[in-house]
Formats: structure tokens, C-alpha cells, sequence
């Protein structure tokens, strides 16, 4: 199977604009998460989506969004961004009834 | 609140010696503890998981873990480094019931020189 795949896996942006990164999961796997990892705080959970349902949100603000589509492939948004938005943006994914997650390879984002 | 700590921030040790990266934890009840391995410019992999039964679990490319109630730690281990195993090591929980949100620790640098 192919495993959680990511585009871009590369992005600069301008403060002040917004991006759309995109997230392929493992075929069968209808649980999608977002991670942002950073040197200073590690991996930040962000939120899971399992069949189009927002299952958990972490603490991030408003400006962090997500969704599901009926393939499960999932979108992350982050609007009006932010310096310290930089960092490297993790999809994980997940069959039901397992707990173990599948990292994609990440995007990059930095904002300028 | 559930907490992981990775307490050493790197680890070196040389090529064909015994390794050990170290986790401890904070959670209500039983844990469901997991090891994942990220190497560069890669997302993270998993290598292995404890939920309940044997303290020993065994995972992949020969690592293992050692659950300890007592000492609420799940630290990794592999009889034999070899230079390939370098790379960002971090250690998750989840509470009973693999209630959703995971924690992770900030990750263990492991450096195996030659």
C-alpha cells in the first residue's frame, strides 16, 4: 500500500496570507490527524477527522482549519498566518479500532 | 493531563553497544504507550506499541520497550546500535481507553557513532 502522502512538501508564504496543505491517507484509513512540530514546543496536536467529523480539536486558535472529503483525503487551512506559524506540518493517519498512527512526510511551511 | 518526558535530550553510543532512550509518564489509569522513530526530512514511523499483557514489547528493526508500572516508564531498547538507528526518537501516551488525544515527548536525539 502507499503510504500518507503530503503536497506540497514545500511552501513559503508572506505573513498575513493563508495556505491550504493537503493530506492523502492510507487506503482503507478513515482517521486523519494534524500534528505541527517545532524545535521550541515538539509535536502539537491539531485536530482529527474521522468520515468528514472533526473528532478532536487541540488548542490552537480559529485561524487553524480542517476538513475531511467522503475519500477521506483531508485539508488544513491557516489563515492570516503568522511568523511563528512556521514549522513543519504533520498528516497522520490511522484504520478504526487501531491506535497507532501513519506519518506522512510533512509540508514545510515558512512564513516570511 | 496526560505528559510524556523524554528526559535526555541526545543520546550517543557507539556502534554494536546496548541502547537505551529513556520515557516517562503521566496519565489517569492505564496507558497505551508508543515509541516512533523520524528520521530526516521524513514524518514519523511507528515502532511499537503497549497496551496491556507483557511488560517486554518487541517491535521493529529489533528494538524493545520495558513497561514499569511502579516507575511509570516505557524506555526503548536494543541490545545492539548500529549507525542506521540515528535519528529522532519520541515517546507518545494515550489515556485509558486510547482516549484520542495523543501526547508526545519532545524527542531523543540518538547518535550511534561508528
Amino acid at each position: 500500500k502507499a503510504g500518507v502522502t503530503q503536497t506540497p512538501r514545500y511552501l513559503i508564504k508572506t505573513r498575513g496570507q493563508q495556505v491550504t496543505l493537503s493530506c492523502s491517507p492510507i487506503s482503507g484509513h478513515r482517521s486523519v490527524s494534524w500534528y505541527q512540530q517545532t524545535p521550541g514546543q515538539g509535536l502539537q496536536f491539531l485536530f482529527e477527522y474521522f468520515s468528514e467529523t472533526q473528532r478532536n480539536k487541540g488548542n490552537f486558535p480559529g485561524r487553524f482549519s480542517g476538513r475531511q472529503f467522503s475519500n477521506s483525503r483531508s485539508e488544513m487551512n491557516v489563515s492570516t498566518l503568522e511568523l511563528g506559524d512556521s514549522a513543519l506540518y504533520l498528516c497522520a493517519s490511522s484504520p478504526e479500532g487501531v491506535l497507532e498512527q501513519y506519518f506522512g512526510p510533512g509540508t514545510r511551511l515558512t512564513v516570511t | 493531563a496526560q505528559s510524556v518526558a523524554q528526559p535526555e535530550d541526545q543520546v550517543n553510543v557507539a556502534e554494536g553497544n546496548p541502547l537505551t532512550v529513556k520515557c516517562t509518564y503521566s496519565v489517569s489509569g492505564n496507558p497505551y504507550l508508543f515509541w516512533y522513530v523520524q528520521y530526516p526530512n521524513r514524518g514519523l514511523q511507528f515502532l511499537l506499541k503497549y497496551i496491556t499483557g507483557d511488560n517486554l514489547v518487541k517491535g521493529s528493526y529489533g528494538f524493545e520497550a520495558e513497561f514499569n508500572k511502579s516507575q511509570t516508564s516505557f524506555h526503548l531498547k536494543k541490545p545492539s546500535a548500529l549507525v542506521s538507528d540515528s535519528a529522532l526518537y519520541f515517546c507518545a501516551v494515550r489515556g485509558p481507553g486510547g482516549s484520542y488525544i495523543p501526547t508526545f515527548g519532545r524527542g531523543t536525539s540518538l547518535i550511534v557513532h561508528p
